[in-house]
């Protein structure tokens, strides 16, 4: 059964600062990895979709990278700003039964 | 990026009642549409997997009498929480695919408060 982890689960950064968010999955036959954004009370805002084959993407100050061998993506957000303060959850589609399955998320603060 | 569409996106209902969701994909062909729920300061939770004109496979600890989901047509699913109680009060997202190993695209939740 396919898990999700991600580390931290919180975060509070200086305005300005570079930062990685850790995401984690255990079977590493997937179809993609996605990144999301959430803020409080509201939906889910995509960032970054990475196919099985491809090991990154970028997007403005965002950089998602993919290593499925070993089950690990990373979010980079470049010189952090108080608005991407939110909720960053990592998501993985899985092969067997086609579901994206989602971590816990890392709540991130930046501070002004 | 295709667009899904959840509606209500908010829904205050008594206890007892029964709330109807509705998702749909405005601009492509859904296969398969899944619902998950989200509890405060937690992440999404996947409750079924359906498939256009079959039955809703549900996930474990799902109950699929509760939570009835029909995907009648391949743009439009339903959740039917039946019999809704406070501990139903949820956040509840809907996600749609064209083909069962592409992206899936969200909707944008329905907030639903059982009193």
């Amino acid at each position: 059964k396919q898990e999700v982890t991600q580390i931290p689960a919180a975060l509070s950064v200086p305005e300005g600062e570079n930062l990685v968010l850790n995401c984690s999955f255990t079977d590493s036959a997937i179809y993609n990895l996605q990144w999301f954004r959430q803020d409080p009370g509201k939906g889910l805002t995509s960032l970054l979709l990475i196919q099985s084959s491809q090991r990154e993407q970028t997007s403005g100050r965002l950089n998602a990278s993919l290593d499925k061998s070993s089950g690990r993506s990373t979010l980079y957000i470049a010189a952090s700003q108080p608005g991407d303060s939110a909720t960053y959850l990592c998501a993985v589609k899985d092969t067997g039964g086609f579901k994206t399955i989602f971590g816990a998320g890392t709540r991130l603060f930046v501070k002004a | 990026g295709a667009v899904v569409s959840q509606h209500p996106s908010w829904v205050i209902c008594k206890s007892g009642t029964s709330v109807k969701i509705e998702c749909r994909s405005l601009d492509f062909q859904a296969t398969t549409m899944f619902w998950y729920r989200q509890f405060p300061k937690q992440s999404l939770m996947l409750m079924a997997t359906s498939n256009e004109g079959s039955k809703a496979t549900y996930e474990q600890g799902v109950e699929k009498d509760k939570f009835l989901i029909n995907h009648a047509s391949l743009t439009l699913s339903t959740l039917t929480v039946t019999s809704a109680h406070p501990e139903d009060s949820s956040f509840y997202i809907c996600s749609a695919s064209s083909r069962r190993n592409t992206e899936a695209f969200f909707g944008q939740g329905t907030r639903l408060t059982v009193v």
